[in-house]
């Protein structure tokens, strides 16, 4: 059964601290892998998506790496700002393709 | 529309209560999935949606938990006699292609359902 961790569960950092967020899956066989944010009570929304062909996608100051061999990604959040604070959720998707599974979250903290 | 609406945002129900939530997918989107989000959890899989086919219903905690889409765009997610363990953010996604493998997910913002 798939299972996905996040490490750290919370952090928080000073602005303008490049940071780290881990990921870690048990079965390597995964479709793709997706790096989530989520607002306090809101909806979840997708930051990046990287097939499992791909060993990265950037997104402005976002940059997430897949090394599926391992079972793991990072996110990688470059001169953090205060409008970065949320949580980060981790997802492969299942081995029929048909749904996500999800990591507990990191929830980091930005302070200006 | 131009985004996943989910109705209503929050629903308070009495134990044993039965509740109806409501999902308008992005038009067009064939893939439309449900999700449970606990307090302090991530989301865990309910239901898959392929147009008005109920592709995979494995996550459906009980008997309780039913789901239709029955002309391939809206969902309703129905749960009976509702449990005060059934309290947590429901959350519906949708995807342009048979599953979400090529083009990602988009989520609505979930209904928050408090059972007292």
């Amino acid at each position: 059964k798939q299972e996905v961790t996040q490490i750290p569960a919370a952090l928080s950092v000073p602005e303008g601290e490049n940071l780290v967020l881990n990921c870690s899956f048990t079965d390597s066989a995964i479709y793709n892998l997706q790096w989530f944010r989520q607002d306090p009570g809101k909806g979840l929304t997708s930051l990046l998506l990287i097939q499992s062909s791909q060993r990265e996608q950037t997104s402005g100051r976002l940059n997430a790496s897949l090394d599926k061999s391992s079972g793991r990604s990072t996110l990688y959040i470059a001169a953090s700002q205060p409008g970065d604070s949320a949580t980060y959720l981790c997802a492969v998707t299942n081995q029929a393709g048909t749904a996500l599974i999800f990591g507990k979250g990191t929830t980091l903290s930005v302070s200006s | 529309g131009a985004g996943v609406s989910q109705s209503p945002r929050y629903k308070v129900a009495k134990r044993g209560q039965d509740v109806a939530l409501r999902c308008d997918p992005i038009s067009g989107h064939v893939s439309l999935f449900w999700y449970q989000q606990a307090l302090g959890q991530g989301p865990e899989f309910l239901t898959y949606f392929q147009n008005e086919a109920q592709l995979d219903k494995s996550g459906l905690p009980s008997d309780r938990f039913f789901a239709e889409r029955p002309e391939g765009s809206v969902s309703t997610l129905k749960i009976q006699r509702t449990q005060q363990e059934d309290s947590a953010v429901y959350l519906c996604a949708s995807s342009l292609a048979g599953t979400g493998l090529s083009y990602g997910y988009t989520f609505g913002s979930g209904t928050r359902l408090t059972v007292v």
